[in-house]
């Protein structure tokens, strides 16, 4: 069982305020890292695959970077809407099994 | 293209009860999961199948049994229910794609055990 910690555990931040949040992980198991994005009563929804050192990828507001020898990847949000209140979960995988974070859950004030 | 589907989506037993939970899922994928979801727990894997006719136990199997009955469908059951076992419980199917496995997610089922 690999630890994937996440931090923070929430956040409140105001709509128009860039955000950023962190997921940590063990540097020598890793493979691949997904993030995603998961509104309550749904589940969870794919944002983004990760697998090389200095890897960005960006998605409208959102992006992430990843740094695999210090084992972290950062997740922004740019610009902050009440639509982006979700939970955004981080795992890594090492082939086909997959080793989730608890989370970051935010909330976007309007 | 419904993806990956599990029924029921709701469920309330009394301890000691058994039941299955199905998932499905049209993406022909070859891997399939499941996983609980408990407050501040993330997601903790129960069982896992890499390929039909094979599964393996997780981080949290005991209580649980799966089967896979064919490359679509990947059932739990949990022969008799605990409080423990109150749980949301999401299923998923993985591919690879490139070098890189994904995973696909159901809606999940919400199972309350009084």
């Amino acid at each position: 069982i690999l630890n994937v910690e996440q931090s923070p555990q929430s956040l409140h931040v105001q709509e128009g305020d860039s955000t950023n949040f962190t997921c940590s992980f063990p540097s020598s198991n890793f493979y691949a890292l997904h993030w995603y994005r998961w509104e309550t009563a749904k589940s969870p929804e794919a944002l983004f695959v990760m697998t090389l050192n200095g890897d960005e990828k960006k998605k409208g507001r959102i992006s992430a970077t990843l740094n695999t020898k210090e084992g972290y990847s950062y997740l922004y949000i740019k610009g902050s809407q009440p639509e982006d209140s979700a939970t955004y979960l981080c795992d890594i995988s090492t082939g086909n099994q997959f080793y989730f974070g608890t989370g970051t859950s935010l909330t976007v004030i309007p | 293209n419904a993806g990956v589907t599990q029924t029921p989506k709701f469920q309330v037993l009394k301890t000691g009860q058994s039941m299955t939970l199905q998932c499905a899922q049209d993406m022909n994928h070859n891997s399939m999961y499941w996983y609980r979801q408990d407050p501040g727990m993330g997601l903790r894997l129960i069982y896992y199948s890499a390929s039909e006719g094979t599964t393996d136990k997780g981080e949290v199997p005991n209580g649980y049994n799966v089967s896979r009955l064919n490359k679509r469908e990947f059932s739990l059951r949990l022969e008799s229910a605990a409080p423990s076992q109150t749980s949301v419980y999401f299923c998923a199917s993985g591919a690879e794609t490139g070098a890189i496995y994904e995973q696909y997610f159901g809606p999940g089922t919400r199972l309350t055990v009084t």
